[in-house]
């Protein structure tokens, strides 16, 4: 049973308008962290959350934005998206320590038209 | 800072050799390495990690890697491709021992596994 899930898997959003990707998991982990992962590209993480610890990688762009309401859900808001931010983003949980595993979910495809 | 290069964004086997994927890396501190695969349109899979036991890691599907130190190299080996394994590969290094753990990902390489 998948233990990371995110939903949509599949989005499709206008040009400016606000879109919010969701991630729960199953594990009871304390870090979440979001990644996008643009076309032929690297994972590039955008921030991420140990328990409610909020932290934003320096060049994020202020349009993305999170939101982690308890230990099992941690969304993307995306406030104005533009045709730059189609990708795929994927959210991914560990617990507690640096040596542990980072899971990843299936990942959420943007498309912005 | 931590980086981490793939040499070769496709590496093309066919079934049954040998396949070679390479990773060296940059870090001041001593590196926690990863490999990862990657089936289109889903997310990552971990293949092995090595955190500072033994140096030859292995891992799931016949897969392992060697921490070469002298080389700052973690290159991904398997001795037989399977037709299963054509998929996007990452090799990503961890910040270390700090509270985050967050992966920095090389570039990644395509396996392409030929009949």
């Amino acid at each position: 049973d998948a233990m990371v899930i995110q939903n949509p898997r599949y989005q499709v959003t206008q040009f400016g308008k606000p879109v919010t990707l969701s991630c729960s998991q199953t594990l009871n982990h304390n870090v979440m962290y979001w990644y996008q992962q643009k076309s032929s590209q690297a994972p590039k993480l955008l921030f991420h959350y140990y328990d409610k610890d909020f932290n934003n990688e320096a060049d994020t762009p202020d349009n993305f934005q999170s939101r982690r309401p308890n230990t099992s859900f941690c969304f993307l808001d995306i406030r104005s998206p533009g045709l730059g931010d189609a990708a795929m983003y994927l959210c991914a949980t560990r617990a507690g320590g640096a040596l542990n595993t980072i899971y990843f979910g299936e990942g959420s495809w943007l498309t912005v038209v | 800072a931590q980086s981490v290069t793939q040499l070769g964004s496709h590496v093309s086997v066919s079934e049954g050799a040998l396949v070679l994927l390479r990773c060296n890396y940059s870090s001041s501190v001593p590196p926690y390495l990863f490999w990862y695969v990657q089936y289109p349109n889903q997310g990552l899979q971990l293949l092995l990690k090595y955190t500072s036991a033994a140096t030859l890691v292995k891992g799931i599907n016949d897969f392992e890697a060697e921490f070469k130190k002298s080389e700052t190299s973690f290159h991904l080996t398997k001795p037989s491709a399977h037709m299963s394994d054509a998929a996007e590969y990452f090799c990503a290094v961890s910040e270390g021992p700090g509270n985050t753990g967050k992966l920095i990902f090389g570039q990644g390489t395509t396996l392409q596994v030929k009949p």
